[in-house]
C-alpha cells in the first residue's frame, strides 16, 4: 500500500509554453498533498501544500501565479507550471498524506518524481 | 521554526562496512522523524520513522536509528552495507502529520567493492 505515482515521469517543453504535473495517491485516501522541488545534488525544497477542496498554501518565494495547484479530488493532485522558462527546469516531487486507517496520518509517501527540462 | 542537520554530504564506506549517517535537529516542540532513501533519478522511499514509544526504530533494508532527545539526534546506521544501498539520504522532521517535512541536505552513501 501507499503508493504515489507521477505523470508524466519526465517532460521536455519549449520556454513559454505550460506544464501540467499529475500526483495520484493509487490505494489510498489523501487529504493532504505536497509538492516539492529538488535542484541537482540538492535537497528538496517545499513549493506548496495542497488540501482537497481547498486553495493550495504556497511557500514564501513561490510564485502561485506560475505555479498553478489543483486538489480535486482525495486521489489527485496537479502542478502546472504556466510560461515555463528554463530556470523552471527542475525535479518536481510531489508527496501525499493518508487520511485515515492503517497508513495513518503521521507520514508522507512520495511519488517517483517528475523531470522537467524547459529549452 | 525547524531545521534539520545532517552532518555530513558524502559518506565512503566498504563493502560490508558498518555505516552512520549523522542527523540532529532543532525544534522548540515535540517532533516527528524520518529518514528517506532517494535512488538516481527516483523519488524518495521511506527507510524508518520515529513517532514515539521506543527510542530504536527499525526500518527496510536493515537500517536502524536511535532518537536522542537530550542530544536532538537521529542517527541512521548499517551494520553491513551492500553495494545496493548506494544514495541519497534524507533526514526530515515535522511537529505532526498535519505539517510539511522539513528536510536536512541530504547524505550521499557511496558503498565501496
Amino acid at each position: 500500500g501507499a503508493v504515489v505515482s507521477q505523470h508524466p515521469s519526465w517532460v521536455i517543453c519549449k520556454s513559454g509554453t505550460s506544464v501540467k504535473i499529475e500526483c495520484r495517491s493509487l490505494d489510498f485516501q489523501a487529504t493532504t498533498m505536497f509538492w516539492y522541488r529538488q535542484f541537482p545534488k540538492q535537497s528538496l525544497m517545499l513549493m506548496a501544500t495542497s488540501n482537497e477542496g481547498s486553495k493550495a498554501t504556497y511557500e514564501q518565494g513561490v510564485e502561485k501565479d506560475k505555479f498553478l495547484i489543483n486538489h480535486a479530488s482525495l486521489t489527485l493532485s496537479t502542478l502546472t507550471v504556466t510560461s515555463a522558462h528554463p530556470e523552471d527546469s527542475s525535479f518536481y516531487i510531489c508527496s501525499a498524506r493518508g487520511a485515515s486507517g492503517s497508513l495513518g496520518t503521521d507520514t508522507q509517501y512520495f511519488g517517483p518524481g517528475t523531470r522537467l527540462t524547459v529549452l | 521554526a525547524q531545521s534539520v542537520t545532517q552532518l555530513d554530504s558524502q559518506v565512503p564506506v566498504f563493502e560490508e562496512a558498518p555505516v552512520e549517517l549523522r542527523c540532529n535537529y532543532s525544534s522548540s516542540v515535540s517532533v516527528y522523524l524520518f529518514w528517506y532513501v532517494q535512488y538516481p533519478n527516483q523519488g524518495l522511499q521511506l527507510l524508518l520513522k520515529y513517532l514515539s514509544g521506543s527510542t530504536l526504530v527499525k526500518g527496510i533494508n536493515g537500517f536502524e536509528a536511535e532518537f536522542n532527545k537530550s542530544q536532538t539526534s537521529f542517527h541512521l546506521r548499517k551494520p553491513s552495507v551492500h553495494i545496493s544501498d548506494t544514495a541519497e539520504y534524507f533526514c526530515a522532521v515535522s511537529h505532526s502529520g498535519n505539517t510539511p517535512l522539513v528536510f536536512g541536505k541530504g547524505t550521499r552513501l557511496s558503498v565501496i567493492a
